[in-house]
């Protein structure tokens, strides 16, 4: 079965950096988008961006371009989603989710469980 | 970018009723469309891609129609464990968009 894996909550401050992660398995990792969506509370899904692991071709919303990195190793068969920077506007739920087609413009499926993080003084 | 328009808001069904949710997009974009389903403090699970096609292990009871700006998603007979958030989804056009939901409860 396919799935996805994150990491932990975080609590930050804001200013602080962070990095979450999602890790894959039982399927050829390298061969499939993977996207991150962001949920914050009460609120609905957007979109942040994604990422390509077989060669890090990235693209991001137009929301969070500048403001996150996405990133991938393929050794560890996981994405990052980082900040340099965080915001309390940060505060929400990201969700990875893989798009289960060769092509960036597809549907997402499986999702991972969740990462919440907040971002409180 | 394409804007997804979810109706109604919230959606108050019997059990065993049937229960019809709509989303718009404000372009054409074909059948690549699909539908999640939330529920409370879970992640997002998909429902249906291609506008009409069931994922893996979904029962036959959700069921997607419609093409190019007019879509919608069906549940013949109301379960109890369907109450949740339903999302539809567009990925014709870039970047990918969600409607804001539909809230679907038992009346």
């Amino acid at each position: 079965e396919v799935q996805l894996v994150q990491s932990g909550a975080e609590v930050k401050e804001p200013g602080d950096s962070l990095k979450i992660s999602c890790q894959g398995s039982e399927y050829s990792f390298s061969d499939y988008w993977i996207a991150w969506v962001r949920q914050r509370p009460g609120e609905g899904l957007e979109w942040v961006g994604v990422i390509y692991p077989h060669d890090s071709d990235t693209r991001h919303g137009a929301s969070f371009q500048g403001h996150v990195t996405i990133s991938a190793d393929k050794s560890l068969n996981t994405v990052y989603l980082q900040w340099s920077n965080l915001r309390a506007s940060d505060t929400a739920m990201y969700y990875c989710a893989r798009l289960p087609t060769t092509s960036p413009y597809s549907w997402f499926d499986p999702w991972g469980q969740g990462t919440l993080v907040t971002v409180s003084s | 970018e394409v804007v997804m328009t979810q109706s109604p808001a919230t959606l108050s069904v019997s059990p065993g009723e049937r229960a019809t949710l709509s989303c718009r997009a404000s372009q054409s974009i074909s059948s690549n469309l699909a539908w999640y389903q939330q529920k409370p403090g879970q992640a997002p699970r998909l429902l249906i891609s291609g506008a009409s096609t069931r994922a893996t292990t979904i029962p036959a009871r959700f069921g997607g129609s419609g093409s190019g700006t007019e879509f919608t998603l069906t549940i013949s007979s109301l379960q109890s464990e369907d109450v949740a958030i339903y999302y539809c989804q567009q990925y014709n056009n870039w970047p990918p968009t969600f409607g804001q939901g539909t809230k679907v409860q038992i009346k």
